[in-house]
């Protein structure tokens, strides 16, 4: 079982270029997540979509924008990505009382 | 609004040696508690989970996490730890409705000495 997948692993963006992380879960979770990781900071909730159509925003969402393509698929995208955005990111499935299931992450820096 | 905070970034332990990572959580509503291991340049892993019932849960690798309503902690425990056992660990809480919003602490570094 694949669970979820994030591409790509790693990532350089210089300052002002875009970008689209993806994610994709084959468990049929209706909750998808991104997350953050900075050091010292633990994880961060970006955005999240409770069930396919709907998205919300969570404590960072300053500088992103996140589509629930459809129930597998939800991807963040950086518009004009900063170096205050260099991290290392996650995406994660949920459904009801199981948990959150992580993704490997992707290890972006912006220069 | 829920938080979650782990006091102690760093825990150096030698190993065979018990070890207690502490977790405090503020809710003004009920939450749903969890235990996430992370080894280097890996995503998260689910250890444990307290959902309802009895407030001991514990994992299949020998730790266990007491959830303690008056004192609002889930503080995690195992009584012999393993070199293997060297990582970060993140306490996460979520509301028990709606969304399934997971908040995390800020994590504590477990590092198991020979």
């Amino acid at each position: 079982n694949a669970g979820v997948t994030q591409t790509p692993k790693f990532q350089v963006l210089k300052t002002g270029q875009s970008m689209t992380l993806q994610c994709a879960q084959d468990m049929n979770h209706n909750s998808m997540y991104w997350y953050r990781q900075d050091p010292g900071m633990g994880l961060r909730l970006i955005y999240y979509s409770a069930s396919e159509g709907t998205t919300d925003k969570g404590e960072v969402p300053n500088g992103y924008n996140v589509s629930r393509l459809n129930k597998r698929e939800f991807s963040l995208r950086l518009e004009s990505a900063a170096p205050s955005q260099t991290s290392v990111y996650f995406c994660a499935s949920s459904e009801a009382l199981r948990g959150a299931f992580f993704g490997q992450g992707t290890r972006l820096t912006v220069v | 609004a829920q938080s979650v905070t782990q006091l102690d970034s760093q825990v150096p332990v030698f190993e065979e040696a018990p070890v207690e990572l502490r977790c405090n959580y503020s809710s003004s509503v009920s939450v749903y508690l969890f235990w996430y291991v992370q080894y280097p340049n890996q995503g998260l892993q689910l250890l444990l989970k307290y959902l309802s019932g009895s407030t001991l849960v514990e994992s299949i690798n020998g730790f266990e996490a007491e959830f303690n309503k008056s004192q609002t902690s889930f503080h995690l425990r195992k009584p012999s730890v393993h070199i293997s056992d060297t990582a970060e660990y993140f306490c996460a809480s979520s509301g028990t409705s709606g969304t399934y919003k997971y908040i995390f602490g800020t994590g504590t570094r477990l590092k198991v000495l020979a």
